[in-house]
């Protein structure tokens, strides 16, 4: 059973429209993460945040903004889409600082955007 | 800095038959190794890792990796896998970054089982 969700499962949408992919977990875990995954491709960290009031900037730049307002929860936001964000994007919480602490991850949010 | 690489992007294997992914890395300090597992339309799932001590990890569903410091590598074995095994698997280094802990996936490869 999933202790992180992500929704919705898939997204179409056209060109220029805001939209935002929704991230919770109910573990009380202080680190969250967003992945982009393209096929064929490492996944690469887009955004990621220590805790509540706290987001950076990870390896692959992006257009997308996050939030961090409640411990529980993680949204990303796209204000214009365009086909470039065409891609699977997953979101993970770990409990722990420490390297060994494995993440949790969602079953992802696939968006197509045409 | 740390990468993952992957050389296999796609591995056939027949139902009952060994298989063995292979993953290698980079790095300049001491890392620790994961594999995650992607079945169909679902998330990563953790599979093993190594983190210290005995170079021979054991996983969940009768899979196991060996980590190899001299080759920089610790690929992942099964001796007779299953249809169900059908998936996407991912390899992981993991480093301490200050107040996170930050991992590095390779490229992914599709392990195809087949009767």
């Amino acid at each position: 059973e999933a202790d992180i969700y992500q929704t919705p499962r898939y997204l179409v949408i056209g060109t220029g429209k805001k939209i935002t992919l929704e991230c919770s977990q109910t573990m009380g875990h202080d680190k969250m993460y967003w992945y982009q995954q393209d096929p064929g491709m490492e996944l690469h960290l887009i955004h990621y945040s220590y805790g509540v009031n706290s987001t950076e900037k990870g390896d692959l730049s992006s257009e997308s903004t996050v939030s961090r307002i409640r411990t529980e929860h993680f949204p990303l936001t796209l204000e214009s889409a365009r086909p470039s964000h065409t891609s699977q994007y997953l979101c993970a919480s770990s409990g722990d600082t420490t390297p060994w602490y494995g993440y949790t991850f969602g079953s992802g949010t696939r968006l197509t955007v045409v | 800095a740390q990468s993952v690489t992957q050389l296999d992007s796609q591995v056939p294997v027949f139902e009952e038959a060994p298989v063995e992914l292979r993953c290698n890395y980079s790095s300049s300090v001491s890392v620790y190794l994961f594999w995650y597992v992607q079945y169909p339309n679902q998330g990563l799932q953790l599979l093993l890792k190594y983190l210290s001590g005995s170079t021979l990890v054991k996983g969940i569903n009768g899979f196991e990796a060996e980590f190899n410091k001299s080759q920089t590598s610790f690929h992942l074995r099964k001796p007779s896998v299953h249809i169900s095994d059908t998936a996407e698997y991912f390899c992981a280094v993991s480093r301490s970054g200050g107040n996170f802990n930050k991992f590095y996936f390779g490229s992914g490869t599709k392990l195809n089982v087949k009767p």
